[in-house]
């Protein structure tokens, strides 16, 4: 059974690159079947989709956010990671890595991540 | 870029009452294309339907999705007391959107 876990800081100051690291287990991240996904919830507020790659390299970014962000897949350690620069307070949420192929059925835990000096 | 609209923003009722919540989206979206999520406090969003009215694996019967178009609905026929939760609407395109959500609270 496909498990996503996200990973990295949780505290990022401002101004500086937002990593995250969604490690894929239980299943290949080269598999056609899905789509492996970014999404966000700032504290209190709804689900923003962040962007999306195919295990082909495609990639699919939120307009409003797709100057600051990249989105990559590491074959050989079965992970995608998430890099969102130049980071203010407002980018402070729980980031999710969901997976699917085009609703997202499997999620992570979620990992809280706050942008503060 | 769709915009996915969600109406009632809070929805209060009882256990046992039928629950209906509306998404209506700024251009027509492909049948196949429309989700709706669960999510309850401190834990990520679970999968309820697909492709507007398909069930995903383990979801009960008591939950159905409609429509096409920009108006899709999910119903919740008898609300469960772990049904109160917030309901968000998904589409997908070349690009993935939310609604803002949906709260269903207990009146």
């Amino acid at each position: 059974q496909l498990q996503l876990q996200e990973s990295g800081p949780g505290l990022v100051k401002p101004s500086e690159t937002l990593s995250l690291t969604c490690t894929v287990s239980g299943g290949s991240i080269s598999s056609s079947s899905y789509y492996w996904g970014w999404i966000r919830q700032p504290p209190g507020k709804g689900l923003e989709w962040i962007g999306s790659i195919y295990y082909s390299g495609s990639t699919y970014y939120n307009p409003s956010l797709k100057s600051r962000v990249t989105i990559s897949v590491d074959t050989s350690k079965n992970q995608f990671s998430l890099k969102l620069s130049s980071v203010t307070a407002a980018d402070t949420a729980v980031y999710y890595c969901p997976a699917g192929y085009d609703a997202f059925d499997i999620w992570g835990q979620g990992t809280m991540v706050t942008v503060s000096s | 870029e769709i915009v996915l609209t969600q109406s009632p923003g809070t929805l209060s009722l009882s256990p046992g009452e039928r629950a209906t919540l509306s998404c209506r989206a700024s251009q027509s979206v492909s049948s196949s294309y429309l989700a709706w999520y669960q999510q309850k406090p401190g834990q990520a969003p679970r999968l309820l339907i697909y492709g507007a009215s398909s069930r995903a694996t383990g979801i009960p019967d008591r939950f159905s999705g409609s429509g096409s178009g920009t108006d899709f609905t999910l119903t919740i026929s008898r609300l469960e007391p772990e049904d109160f939760a917030v309901y968000y609407c998904q589409q997908y395109g070349l690009t993935w959107t939310f609604g803002q959500g949906t709260k269903v609270e207990i009146k």
